[in-house]
């Protein structure tokens, strides 16, 4: 069983603070994925890395995938209180013909103005 | 809106009743995928479909059946309900049947058994 563990579970910060959260497994993913969901909603996309070394930013936010692409972190500069949410990565996993996708249990970030 | 549709939002029913979640894709996603999110063990796949057709299978219970239709609309059933039934129902759409890709995500049914 692949497992995603997302560290810390959950982060409370002052807005304008930077933070890092992290996705790490034993296993190796083609491709992860981060998300975040606020409070009744479903998770949203916000961005997808599939090469061992990759960095990409969206805006003020920073996701690096591992050069053996078993782990991942997402770096926040400057926080929000709109980044309030649960951020949580998933790692896609080729099973025969098919791509399997394993979330994290997620970190519960909360930007406090 | 993310554009997949899930239906009701809100779901309260007594033990051992049956309920169907419905789910529409967002337009010209042939994949749906059923997710079920609790407090304690997250986001755990259910079940896919591609075109209409099984595609792989999750940890679902065999109290739990779904279906996806023609004009790829998919239900998901739950029946002989229990407390621990009560979760977040989450169904994703993807362009893809496989693929390392990300999924679109509705906004949910929460389902409530007491």
């Amino acid at each position: 069983t692949q497992l995603l563990e997302q560290s810390p579970q959950f982060l409370s910060i002052q807005e304008g603070e930077n933070l890092t959260v992290y996705c790490n497994s034993s296993s190796v993913f083609s491709s992860l994925q981060w998300y975040r969901q606020e409070p009744g909603e479903g998770p949203v996309l916000l961005v997808t890395v599939v090469t061992g070394g990759e960095v990409k930013k969206l805006k003020r936010l920073t996701f690096q995938f591992g050069d053996a692409r078993k782990d991942s972190s997402l770096h926040i500069t400057a926080a929000q209180t709109g980044d309030t949410g649960l951020y949580l990565c998933a790692g896609a996993s080729s099973g025969g013909s098919n791509y399997k996708l394993t979330f994290g249990k997620g970190t519960l970030l909360t930007v406090n103005p | 809106d993310s554009g997949v549709t899930q239906t009701p939002k809100h779901l309260i029913t007594a033990t051992g009743q049956r309920v169907t979640l419905r789910c529409s894709p967002r337009s010209g996603d042939l994949s749906v995928y059923w997710y079920q999110q609790s407090l304690d063990q997250g986001l755990q796949f259910l079940i896919q479909y591609y075109n209409g057709e099984e595609r792989a299978k999750g940890n679902i219970l065999e109290r739990f059946s779904a279906q996806q239709f023609p004009d790829l609309h998919s239900e998901l059933n739950l029946s002989s309900l229990e407390l621990g039934d009560s979760a977040l129902y989450f169904c994703a759409s993807s362009v893809f049947g496989t693929g390392p890709y990300g999924y679109t995500f509705g906004s949910g049914t929460r389902l409530t058994v007491v």
